[in-house]
């Protein structure tokens, strides 16, 4: 119940390209779901976050689409450049607990 | 948002010695996470540090092993006891940032155990 679920584990996508990574999740206690972008040597970074109430929230190039029946969502990059390859995470905050889990992470790489 | 400062960035240790790593914040927050990344690998939660009380620790993860202090607001370390070679990983701290500004994480301690 405590488990995110991400894919793909790694994704190859052209410059100019839209990058999709999904995550799942099962417990409905969940009330805050956060994407971060990690490069090699780094912490993670705060990219973009949504809460359950919200279909779609853009910021930029980067969307979070939100599938609460399904307990689905999703991260978009458009127009995918070199500097987005990075390591992607999804997460997912328990409201009772304030513990954030973690997806299991999405190599990108975008080939100029 | 927070500011985390993490020390040391990095260490080769060896085994069946301590380490304690050191997170700073530049702000005062109730509750500090710390986590453990292995090569490769997603986050886990290592334990919920709240200042004046026991740190509280998720399944796999004891005290005697992870000790923690939160002596105040702004400040936490992390022990990381009687190492061996697969307590090779990072180690992260992270705060909560409030509703705008999501939880911070600091740079990481990258930890080798040789």
């Amino acid at each position: 119940q405590q488990q995110v679920k991400q894919s793909p584990q790694s994704l190859i996508v052209q410059k100019g390209g839209i990058s999709i990574i999904n995550c799942a999740y099962e417990n409905t206690a969940f009330d805050y779901f956060p994407w971060y972008q990690q490069f090699p040597g780094k912490g993670p970074a705060l990219l973009i976050a949504i809460r359950p109430d919200v279909s779609e929230k853009k910021e930029g190039r980067f969307t979070i689409s939100f599938n609460k029946s399904a307990k689905q969502f999703s991260l978009h990059i458009m127009d995918s450049q070199p500097g987005d390859s990075a390591t992607y995470f999804c997460a997912a905050r328990s409201g009772a607990t304030n513990k954030l889990i973690f997806g299991t992470g999405t190599l990108l790489a975008v080939q100029p | 948002s927070a500011v985390i400062s993490q020390k040391p960035s990095r260490d080769i240790c060896q085994r069946g010695t301590s380490l304690t790593i050191q997170c700073q914040v530049d702000s005062q927050v109730t509750m500090m996470f710390w986590y453990r990344q292995q090569p490769g690998q997603s986050l886990t939660l290592i334990a919920t540090a709240n200042q004046g009380s026991e740190a509280t620790y998720e399944s796999g993860f004891v005290i005697d092993k992870f000790p923690i202090s939160r002596p105040n607001l702004t400040f936490s370390t992390l022990t990381v006891s009687n190492m061996s070679p697969e307590d090779s990983s990072i180690y992260l701290c992270s705060v909560e940032g409030g509703q705008l500004y999501g939880y911070t994480f600091g740079s990481g301690t990258r930890l080798t155990v040789v």
